[in-house]
């Protein structure tokens, strides 16, 4: 069974650009979530789909960020505008419902 | 507001055993897991932890302590290998996991 998968694994923007990062669940999986880890800090929750549909996205730090799950398959997570305290380690994680979360490799972004 | 607590490092002996300890305080209290992150990859699955007591799975166990809000991770028999950051994650039902800042572990010869 395939993991979770995410592109890119690393990407370098500069300031004001705009980041798509993509996450691919593993297959079967309803629940997907995007968490984010900044340096030094904890992972941190941004937010959660059960299909296609949003089920808390309490976590989104603000309106730079779009989340979305079209078909309840893949996910993608734009920031548009990018800002400095946007870098850190995007990770993607899908699971069945009450079960164990498995996390994908994560995304490294680097604003400059 | 939600707080788990985890030491920020730690260093063993190949060979040696090693508990790394997780304090949590949280708004709703479904299960505890434990995930292993070598750096630049994917945090893992360990263990998951929902009645007190003591999982036990190979080298690795772990405990809970739901009124103390307490767990710990024991890795036995620490193998090089075993060197990662080790996360305690809180799950509070159909929400998403709440983390520890991670315990990296090293080990060393």
């Amino acid at each position: 069974e395939a993991g979770v998968t995410q592109f890119p694994s690393h990407s370098v923007i500069e300031k004001g650009q705009t980041v798509t990062l993509r996450c691919d669940p593993i297959s079967g999986h309803d629940n997907l979530y995007w968490y984010r880890r900044v340096m030094g800090k904890e992972i941190k929750f941004l937010l959660h789909f059960v299909k296609e549909s949003k089920q808390d996205e309490s976590g989104m730090p603000n309106n730079r960020f779009l989340a979305e799950r079209t078909g309840g398959t893949y996910s993608t997570l734009k920031v548009q505008p990018a800002e400095l305290e946007d870098s850190g380690v995007y990770f993607c994680a899908s699971s069945h419902p009450r079960t164990e979360q498995y996390f994908g490799p994560g995304t490294r972004l680097t604003v400059t | 507001g939600q707080n788990i607590d985890q030491p920020t490092e730690m260093t063993a002996t190949e060979g040696a055993i090693v508990q790394i300890n997780c304090t949590y305080q949280t708004s709703g209290f479904n299960g505890l897991f434990w995930y292993q992150q070598h750096a630049g990859e994917a945090p893992t699955f360990l263990s998951y932890n929902v009645l007190d007591g003591l999982e036990e799975k190979g080298r690795f166990s772990s405990f809970l302590s739901r009124s103390k809000g307490y767990s710990y991770l024991l890795l036995k028999e620490l193998q090089m290998k075993d060197s990662a950051s080790y996360l305690c994650a809180v799950n509070r039902g159909n929400t998403p996991l709440v983390f520890g800042k991670g315990t990296r572990l090293s080990v060393i010869a």
